[in-house]
């Protein structure tokens, strides 16, 4: 079947400019997760839904970022404001749904803020 | 707070050979799973191996292996008969099974170079 899959591949915005990146995740699973990796580091946590609710958005950086999944599937990260310290690849990953499964991430989304 | 530490940010292997790259990770849990995963140039994640912390017996998945010593909070991945497919950025990851919202926690990397 399908993995995930992230669109744009790669975005350009202008600092200040509204962007949404999208994550397709593999059908059925109901855990899905955004991830961020600035340039030379590992990915790092945004948020995490189970199903439409997040259950964890401990590591979105302030209020500019923001992400929903109305239906349990398909999840938007939106970024307000955009800051060219928010450039960085933007990764999804989806999982069945219980703990101990294993996350498999999208190809990511490469933002760059000019 | 858990931190995940690769102290090679690169290495070098000759095809057919052995290379085994480093982490280190720091947690008071006792409940945990621990992770490689591979990233190419593609930047898609792809998981290598998995470790449950409770099991004593190293994970193994074919020309892969790790050396698990919790005591230490060590886990090295261990690449036997290098290919040329190998060579990408390698991440460690962890994750608490506990509280932990589910959430992986990943290391700086490893850029692995295979060589002819």
């Amino acid at each position: 079947g399908a993995g995930v899959s992230q669109t744009p591949s790669n975005k350009v915005t202008e600092k200040g400019k509204y962007v949404e990146l999208r994550c397709d995740p593999i059908s059925g699973h109901t855990a899905l997760y955004w991830y961020r990796q600035s340039l030379g580091q590992g990915p790092e946590f945004l948020i995490y839904f189970q199903g439409t609710g997040a259950a964890d958005d401990s590591g979105l950086p302030n209020d500019r970022f923001f992400a929903v999944r109305p239906e349990g599937s398909v999840s938007t990260l939106k970024i307000q404001r955009t800051e060219r310290g928010d450039s960085a690849v933007y990764l999804c990953a989806s999982s069945p749904g219980l703990t101990t499964d294993t996350q498999y991430f999208g190809p990511g989304t490469r933002l760059t803020v000019l | 707070a858990q931190t995940v530490t690769q102290s090679q940010p690169e290495m070098s292997v000759q095809e057919a050979e052995t290379v085994t790259l480093s982490c280190t990770y720091d947690t008071s849990e006792s409940d945990y799973y621990l992770f490689w995963y591979k990233q190419p140039p593609s930047r898609q994640m792809i998981l290598v191996i998995r470790q449950e912390a409770y099991k004593q017996q190293n994970a193994t998945e074919n020309r892969f292996s790790v050396n698990f010593q919790k005591a230490a909070k060590s886990f090295s991945l261990k690449i036997s008969d290098s290919q040329l497919g190998d060579a990408a950025m390698y991440f460690c990851a962890y994750q608490v099974l506990t509280g932990g919202g589910n959430k992986l926690t990943f290391g700086t990397g490893t850029q692995l170079k295979v060589e002819l």
